[in-house]
């Protein structure tokens, strides 16, 4: 089954530039999705096919695809912006797949 | 606005079934495509599966944890889908979010089964 591969963990100091990678093999035809998931609340999309940013999404979010890997760009992280991130993609069946998320930690 | 609710989680016995419903509102809810997503205490996110708009054919797609088990519908003139979840086990013990294209989330429902 495919899979989406996401570091379990990264951490920054506040204002430092925070990066989330996510592999895959059909990353170079498939876009890349990617949300934000704070404890105990529904996920929340910060970044749509590779690089696009929905309305009300901080600017210092943007992402990029290049190859077999997605990356999710925090420029100079908040410590609001502490949360678990999961990259969102399909393959060419059909199925879609989530990473298994990265936990950003600011401080 | 977008409005999504889940509705039907509890307590079930493995091997029983159990029916979510997504009561939607503020926007025209057979146009679109409506997705399971669940998350189990302490996990990640994962993908249950998506009926596609009447226009599209209202075909079906599921993971293969649940293909088979799970059954995903839709009533256009309700503005409600459906999770028919059957032969339940433990492991499917989840917060059950339903969401429409890939930016609007119901707040879940939780699903515990255990005897």
């Amino acid at each position: 089954s495919y899979e989406l591969t996401q570091p379990p963990s990264v951490s920054v100091s506040p204002g430092q530039t925070a990066r989330i990678t996510c592999s895959g093999d059909a990353l170079p035809k498939k876009y890349a999705y990617w949300y934000q998931q704070k404890s105990g609340q529904a996920p929340v999309l910060v970044i749509y096919e590779d690089s696009k940013r929905p309305s009300g999404i901080p600017e210092r979010f943007s992402g990029s695809s290049s190859g077999t890997m997605a990356t999710l760009t925090i420029s100079g992280a908040q410590v609001e912006d502490e949360a678990d991130y999961y990259c969102y993609s399909t393959d060419s069946s059909g199925n879609w797949v989530f990473g298994g998320g990265t936990k950003l930690t600011v401080l | 606005e977008v409005q999504l609710v889940e509705s039907g989680g509890g307590l079930v016995q493995p091997g029983r079934s159990l029916r979510l419903s997504c009561t939607a509102s503020g926007f025209t809810f057979g146009d679109y495509a409506m997705s399971w997503v669940r998350q189990a205490p302490g996990k990640g996110l994962e993908w249950v599966g998506f009926i596609r708009s009447k226009a599209y054919g209202g075909t079906t797609e599921y993971a293969a944890s649940v293909k088979g088990r799970f059954t995903i519908s839709r009533d256009d003139s309700k503005s409600i889908a459906y999770l028919q979840m059957n032969s339940l086990k433990t492991e499917d013990t989840a917060v059950y979010y339903c969401l429409t294209g890939f930016d609007y989330w119901g707040q879940g429902t939780l699903v515990t089964v255990s005897s």
